[in-house]
This record gives C-alpha cells, structure tokens and sequence, in this order.
C-alpha cells in the first residue's frame, strides 16, 4: 500500500531552527512537494524536490533521499507566523499526489 | 496574482440531495483537481481533469462523483445522493503547463456539511 508518515506535532522556539521529517511509500515516485496549510485554510505550496539533495528557498529548504524514501523540510529563523499543519506528499506513478496527515509546528515566544 | 476561487465557502445539504461545488481555476493553467478533507484528517487526492477529460481518479472517487468543465471558466463537482461520510472540506486546484509534475494552486475551499 501506500503510505506517508510524518510526526503528528512538533514544538519549537520563535528564531530557532526545526526539522520536520517525511517517510513514504509509493507506488512509483514522481517527487515530493511539502505544502504549509494554516487551520481552516488551503494548502499553499512550499517545495519540490524529484532529485536527491537539497533545495533551498529562503527561510526553507527541503530535502530528499530517494533511495532511502526521506525527506525533510528545514524550517530556520522561526516566527509565529510560522506556526501550521506541514503536509508532505508524493506524486506516484499515476501521477496522483499520496499526501501524510500533516505535522503540526507549534511556535513558542 | 491570480487565484483559485471556489463557491459557495459553505454548503448545508440534507442527505440523500445532490450538490455542485464550483470552482474557477487559474485562467492559463490546464490541470485541474478535486481534492477532500474531513475535518482532522489527511488531504485526499479525488480526481484530476485534463484537456477536457479526467486524467487520473482515486478510489473514492466513484459513480457518485462527477466532474465538469461546463465552459471555459468553470470547474464543477457534482455529488450525488450525499451521505453523511461525505461532510468534508473540498478544496479545487489547478496547475500550469501540460506536465501532471507541476506546483499546484489551491482554492480556499467549500466546507460541505451533509445532515
């Protein structure tokens, strides 16, 4: 089957650094995007890793080990703003996109 | 910048009714996506529409679903014969580019609430 796993919450410090980490299975791999969806609110896309390694983007980065089936987004210089459901998902061979339940990121002053 | 729009924010149905939730994609993006949430749950991927014609459609995604592009704006989903399991957030996307690998852009979401 498949299958994406991510913490359900994750606590961390305003200006701090946090990792948020992803594993998936899939039936076939056409790459993994991390969206950012406040309560209530849609899913706003982050990033989009298909290729191992990292990828950065400002406050972001995200990264991705395709043999291993991982992937991280790396959140630097906190800010409440920053406090959201993460969602990791996968784009599988049918090209649909398999998504996890979403980490939780709590910022704290 | 341009966005996805969705209407109505909110729908209240009787179970057993059959509603449409209507989107209006990004003007020059040609996939387009149905996608669900129940509250507290994961994102569900329903079905995806390209060149006038579903693309790909998960297993939820049965003959109580369908899905239209009436014209050249709109975007629609029609359930049939609502049922209690079906109360969800329904959120339309669409993408650029005639590559399914693309970032997409979501709309705000129809919360619908069947009774």
């Amino acid at each position: 089957g498949q299958n994406i796993d991510q913490p359900t919450e994750m606590t961390a410090t305003e200006g701090a650094i946090v990792q948020i980490n992803c594993t998936y299975q899939t039936s076939g791999f056409n790459g993994l995007f991390w969206y950012q969806q406040h309560a209530g609110e849609a899913p706003t896309f982050l990033s989009y890793n298909v290729l191992d390694g990292l990828e950065e983007k400002g406050r972001f980065s995200s990264f991705l080990s395709r043999s291993k089936g991982y992937s991280y987004l790396l959140l630097k210089e906190l800010q409440m703003k920053d406090s959201a459901s993460y969602l990791c998902a996968a784009l599988d061979s049918n090209y649909q996109l398999i998504w996890g339940a979403g980490t939780k990121l709590i910022i704290k002053p | 910048e341009p966005e996805v729009t969705q209407t109505p924010s909110h729908q209240v149905t009787q179970m057993g009714q059959e509603v449409i939730l209507r989107c209006v994609p990004i003007s020059n993006h040609l996939y387009f996506y149905w996608y669900r949430q129940i509250l507290g749950q994961k994102v569900e991927f329903l079905v995806s529409f390209y060149n006038n014609e579903i693309s790909e459609k998960s297993e939820i995604f049965d003959d109580q679903f369908s899905v239209e592009r009436p014209d050249g704006s709109n975007f629609t989903l029609k359930i049939r014969s609502t049922k209690l399991e079906d109360s969800a957030m329904y959120f339309c996307a669409s993408s650029p580019g005639t590559d399914p690998v693309n970032e997409q852009y979501f709309g705000p979401g129809t919360r619908l609430t069947v009774t």
